[in-house]
């Protein structure tokens, strides 16, 4: 599965629009980009994924250009609750097994 | 309805000595795996079942890490002659089946080694 690179660490104020990139220059055409959130002492969460162009839940939003080089999750009006570390992965059916980066620390500060 | 279970949730062992790691998955998800991760670190594949099909090992570090699943449910990850670096927390997830791409993963086990 595709090698995928994000910023370590992040920083936010309450309220604020937060958007973290990841690039993924080399993901397969049958990968799916998607995104996983972990707090501490927690297994990750499934957040959001999508193929191309834009996907939005009740969480985040997902956008991802043509070429599919890279995707940014976009999460709206943070609060301190979303303090956790974000993960950008490639992951494809067929019950292959997810490879994980060390993702990006997200602080959100009052 | 019932997430993914892990127990014990700690487990501090003496170097040398065997360990057993318990997940229940959420009931009829036939793909489970393991993971682990390390302080700070992103997770690591260690196996995977699907159904009745013979477990995807290539993750497994060494040949003291073993796992099963019984029924078709409930897995156990054994470690033996368990080292210092085997310290960790060990992360178990399921999934409903072939077509799906997100797992849902436990709380964790989290194992030190003294």
């Amino acid at each position: 599965l595709a090698k995928t690179t994000q910023p370590i660490s992040m920083d936010s104020y309450e309220g604020q629009e937060v958007n973290i990139t990841c690039s993924h220059n080399n993901i397969a055409t049958n990968d799916y980009i998607t995104w996983y959130q972990q707090f501490p002492s927690q297994g990750p969460r499934f957040i959001i994924q999508g193929y191309k162009t834009k996907v939005t839940n009740e969480v985040a939003s997902l956008f991802i250009p043509a070429d599919r080089k890279s995707s940014t999750l976009s999460l709206p009006r943070v609060s301190l609750s979303d303090t956790a570390v974000y993960y950008c992965l490639g992951a494809r059916s067929g019950n292959t097994p997810l490879v994980f980066g060390k993702g990006t620390r997200l602080s959100v500060i009052a | 309805g019932a997430g993914v279970s892990q127990s014990p949730s700690n487990k501090v062992t003496e170097k040398g000595k065997d360990v057993e790691l318990r997940c229940d998955p959420i009931s009829g998800h036939t793909a489970l795996y393991w993971y682990r991760q390390s302080l700070g670190q992103g997770l690591e594949f260690l196996i995977y079942f699907q159904g009745n099909s013979a477990p995807d090992k290539s993750g497994l570090p060494s040949d003291r890490f073993s796992a099963e699943r019984t029924g078709g449910s409930v897995s156990t990850l054994t470690i033996q002659r368990t080292q210092q670096e085997d310290s960790a927390v060990y992360l178990c997830a399921s999934s409903p089946g072939t077509a799906y791409y997100e797992q849902y993963f436990g709380p964790g086990t989290r194992l030190t080694v003294t």
